[in-house]
C-alpha cells in the first residue's frame, strides 16, 4: 500500500503573507510527483508535474521543490492572495516497467484559507 | 470552457437502488479513470480506461462498474448503493498512460456528490 502524506491538513494565513507545506512519499520507484490545486466548487486543477530528482518548478507566486532520495516535495506560495484558498493535493505515480502506473495515489490534501 | 463534464454535480440515490453517473470530455484524451473521495479521505482509483481497454483496481468493490460507448464518455454504475458508497466521485482523463512513459497531467470534472438515503 503506498502512503502519500501531506502537512498540515489545514492552514490559515493572512493575506499577503507566505506559506509552504509538505507532501512526503515512498522514496523508492518513483516516477512522478503531481500537485493538484482544487477550489471549491470547481475541478481539481494541475500546478505542476514534476520528474527529476532536484526538480523545481514555478507558476507565477506558486513554486515547487522535489526531493525523490528522501521523498518529499514542498509547495510554496509567496505573497498569499484570497484567490489562493483552496485545498492542495499532491499524487504520486509509482515507477513500473519502463513507465508509471497507470493511476494517481494522492495525498489527503492540505486545506489552505487566505484571511484578508 | 469545461473539458471534462460530470452529471449530475449532486446525486440523492436510494439505498440499494442502481445509480449511473456520468463522465464527457472534450479533450479526445485516450485515458480516462473514476475516484471515489470520502469525507477527510484521499481521492482513491476505482478503474481506469485506456481507449477500450478496462483496468479494475484490485480492491474496487465488485458493485461499481464502468462502461466506455466511446472515446468522449465514461460512465459509472454503482449496482445496489450502500450507505458506505456515499462519496465525492471525481472523472479525470490523460492524453496518454502513464505507464507509456508519458509526463502529463490529469483533468478532472468538478466531481458528483452521490448521497445515499
Amino acid at each position: 500500500i503506498l502512503n502519500v502524506e501531506q502537512s498540515p491538513q489545514s492552514l490559515h494565513v493572512q493575506e499577503g503573507d507566505s506559506t509552504n507545506f509538505t507532501c512526503s512519499f515512498p522514496s523508492s520507484n518513483f516516477y512522478a510527483l503531481h500537485w493538484y490545486r482544487w477550489e471549491t466548487a470547481k475541478s481539481p486543477e494541475a500546478l505542476f508535474v514534476m520528474t527529476l530528482n532536484g526538480d523545481e518548478k514555478k507558476k507565477g507566486r506558486i513554486s515547487a521543490t522535489l526531493n525523490t532520495k528522501e521523498g518529499y516535495s514542498y509547495l510554496y506560495i509567496k505573497g498569499s492572495q484570497p484567490e489562493d484558498s483552496a485545498t492542495y493535493l499532491c499524487a504520486f505515480i509509482v515507477s513500473e516497467s519502463g513507465g508509471g502506473a497507470d493511476g494517481l495515489t494522492f495525498g489527503k490534501g492540505t486545506h489552505l484559507i487566505i484571511q484578508p | 470552457d469545461a473539458m471534462v463534464i460530470q452529471n449530475p454535480r449532486y446525486q440523492v440515490t436510494q439505498f440499494g437502488k442502481p445509480v449511473t453517473l456520468s463522465c464527457s470530455q472534450t479533450l479526445n484524451h485516450n485515458v480516462m479513470y473514476w475516484y471515489q473521495q470520502k469525507s477527510s479521505q484521499a481521492p482513491k482509483l476505482l478503474f481506469h480506461y485506456y481507449d477500450k481497454d478496462f483496468n479494475n483496481e484490485a480492491d474496487t468493490p465488485d458493485n461499481f462498474q464502468s462502461r466506455r460507448p466511446n472515446t468522449s464518455f465514461c460512465f459509472l454504475d454503482i449496482r445496489s448503493p450502500g450507505l458506505g458508497d456515499a462519496a465525492m466521485y471525481l472523472c479525470a482523463t490523460s492524453r496518454e498512460p502513464w505507464s507509456g512513459g508519458w509526463d502529463t497531467e490529469a483533468f478532472f470534472g468538478q466531481g458528483t456528490r452521490l448521497t445515499v438515503v
